[in-house]
C-alpha cells in the first residue's frame, strides 16, 4: 500500500494562509491524492482531491508536485473553525477504499 | 441532502457483551463503509459494501465482528463478544458509484463511540 507522511501537528494564526504538506514518495501513477479533515467529535469531511494538476475549490487549494511525490493543501485564510485533523490519503484503483494515516492536527490561534 | 445517519451516538458495555451499530447512508449511495477509529489514530477500514454485496472485509476481525447490508440500504455492524480493545469510534461512510470510483468522495456519519469496560 502506498503510504503518506504528514507532520503530527502545525500551528497557524487566524486569517493567515496555511500550507499543510504531505509526502507520498511511493505513489503509483493512477493514485489520486485526497484530503479529508476531521473536526472534534465529528466524522471526516471531504476537502479536495487531485491527480496531477493543481486543484481549487471553495474550501481549499491542492498543489501537487510535478513528480507527484508530494502535495500541499492550502487554506487561504485560516479561521478558528479550520482547527481539525487533516488527512492526506491516496485513493486506490480498486475503488473508494481509503486508508487513513495519523494526519496533521492543525491548531489555529486567534 | 440528509447526511449519513448513525445510532446510537454513544454506547457503554462490559467486555464479553454484544453490541450493534446502525447506519443509514445518503439516499442513492450504493457504496457503504464501516471504519474503526481508535483514539489518537486515523480511521481504519473494516468492511466495504457495494449495494448488498461485500467488496472487501479483509480487515474485519471475523471471529467477533459481523456486518450486513440487507436490501442494499441500511447496514448494521455487530460485535460479539466485545473486548476492551474494541473501545473506539465506529464510523459509517457512503459514496456514489461512478465509473471513476476513486473520484467519488466519502460522506461520513458522526460515528458511534463505544466504550468497553
Amino acid at each position: 500500500d502506498a503510504k503518506t507522511t504528514q507532520p503530527n501537528s502545525m500551528e497557524s494564526n487566524e486569517e493567515e494562509p496555511v500550507h499543510l504538506p504531505c509526502n507520498h514518495s511511493t505513489i503509483s501513477g493512477t493514485d489520486y491524492i485526497h484530503w479529508y479533515r476531521q473536526l472534534p467529535s465529528q466524522g471526516p469531511e471531504y476537502v479536495i482531491h487531485g491527480l496531477t494538476s493543481n486543484v481549487n475549490n471553495r474550501m481549499a487549494s491542492l498543489a501537487i508536485a510535478e513528480d507527484r511525490k508530494s502535495s500541499t493543501l492550502i487554506l487561504h485564510r485560516a479561521t478558528l473553525r479550520d482547527a481539525a485533523v487533516y488527512y492526506c490519503i491516496l485513493g486506490y484503483n480498486a475503488g473508494n477504499m481509503l486508508t487513513f494515516g495519523g494526519g496533521t492536527r492543525l491548531m489555529v490561534k486567534p | 441532502e440528509a447526511g449519513v445517519a448513525q445510532s446510537p451516538r454513544y454506547k457503554i458495555i462490559e467486555k464479553r457483551q454484544s453490541v450493534a451499530f446502525w447506519c443509514n447512508p445518503i439516499s442513492g449511495h450504493a457504496t457503504l463503509y464501516w471504519y474503526q477509529q481508535i483514539l489518537g489514530q486515523g480511521p481504519k477500514l473494516l468492511i466495504q459494501f457495494q449495494n448488498n454485496g461485500v467488496v472487501d472485509d479483509s480487515q474485519l476481525p471475523k471471529d467477533r465482528f459481523s456486518a450486513e447490508r440487507l436490501k442494499g440500504v441500511d447496514s448494521t455492524l455487530k460485535i460479539q463478544p466485545a473486548k476492551l480493545e474494541d473501545s473506539a469510534v465506529y464510523l459509517c461512510a457512503s459514496s456514489l458509484v461512478s465509473l471513476e470510483l476513486y473520484n467519488s468522495p466519502l460522506h461520513f456519519g458522526n460515528g458511534t463511540r463505544l466504550t468497553v469496560t
